[in-house]
C-alpha cells in the first residue's frame, strides 16, 4: 500500500516561495511505472494539475517533469532519491495561489493519459501577509 | 471556468440511478483523450472511481459505470446509498493547454 505524506508551512507570505514535500512509502520515487505529481484545489480555480516529475531508463535513464502552460514558469518539481520523497516550489505567489495542496502518484498505461491512484491527505496552504 | 463542464449538482433518492456528464471539446476529450473519474468526499482526498473511460479501481462497486462519445463522458450511478453523496469529477489531458483538466465538479445528493 502506497503512502504519501505531506509537509510544509501553512501559511506563506505574498511574493515569497511555497515549498512543499511528500514522502512516499510502499513505493520508490525512482520507480519507472509511477509519476509524482502536485494537484491543489481551491473554490475558485477547482482542482488544477500543478505537474509531475518521473524517472525513466528504458533508453536513456534519465528524469522527467511536466508542467501545464499556466505555472510553468514559476513551478519546480524536484526528486530526492536518498530520502524517496519528491517536492513542490511555486514562486512569486500571491493570493490567489491559497489552496489544498495534494501530492499523488499518478499511473498511465502507454498512450494513456494518467490517473491518481494515491493521494496525500492534503495541506492548505494561504498565501496572506 | 473549468475546462471541462460538468452540472454543478444532480440529486435522486435510494435506489434509483442518475447520470454525470463531463463535457469537453475538441482538443480534450474529443480528441480522444482518456476520462477518469474521482469521488471525493468533503474534508477528504478524492478517491479513484473510474479510469480510462470506463474500467473501476479493485473494490469500487459495480453500480459506478463510465462512458466517453465524441466530446462528452458520462458517469453513471444506479442503485443509489446515501454513501454515495459526494462531489464528483471528471479528469482529461488537454493539448492546447499541454497538460491535465478536471471538470469543475457535480455535488450528488441523495434525497
Amino acid at each position: 500500500q502506497v503512502q504519501l505524506q505531506q509537509s510544509g508551512p501553512g501559511l506563506v507570505k505574498p511574493s515569497q516561495t511555497l515549498s512543499l514535500t511528500c514522502d512516499i512509502s510502499g513505493d520508490s520515487v525512482s520507480s519507472n511505472s509511477a509519476a509524482w505529481d502536485w494537484i491543489r484545489q481551491s473554490p475558485s480555480r477547482g482542482l488544477e494539475w500543478l505537474g509531475r516529475t518521473y524517472y525513466r531508463s528504458k533508453y536513456r535513464s534519465k528524469w522527467y517533469s511536466d508542467y501545464p502552460v499556466s505555472v510553468k514558469s514559476r513551478v519546480t518539481i524536484n526528486a530526492d532519491p536518498s530520502k524517496n520523497q519528491f517536492s513542490l516550489q511555486l514562486n512569486s505567489v500571491t493570493p490567489e495561489d491559497t489552496a489544498v495542496y495534494y501530492c499523488v502518484r499518478s499511473v498511465q498505461a502507454q498512450l494513456e493519459v494518467p490517473h491518481v491512484d494515491y493521494w496525500g491527505q492534503g495541506i492548505l496552504v494561504t498565501v496572506s501577509s | 471556468q473549468s475546462v471541462l463542464t460538468q452540472p454543478p449538482s444532480v440529486s435522486g433518492a435510494p435506489g434509483q440511478r442518475v447520470t454525470i456528464s463531463c463535457t469537453g471539446s475538441s482538443s480534450n476529450i474529443g480528441a480522444g483523450y482518456d476520462v477518469h473519474w474521482y469521488q471525493q468526499i468533503p474534508g477528504t482526498a478524492p478517491k479513484l472511481l473510474i479510469y480510462v473511460n470506463s474500467n473501476r479501481p479493485s473494490g469500487v462497486p459495480d453500480r459506478f459505470s463510465g462512458s466517453k462519445s465524441g466530446t462528452s463522458a458520462s458517469l453513471a450511478i444506479t442503485g443509489l446509498h446515501a454513501e454515495d453523496e459526494a462531489d464528483y469529477y471528471c479528469q482529461s489531458y488537454d493539448s492546447s493547454l499541454s497538460g491535465w483538466v478536471f471538470g469543475g465538479g457535480t455535488k450528488l445528493t441523495v434525497l
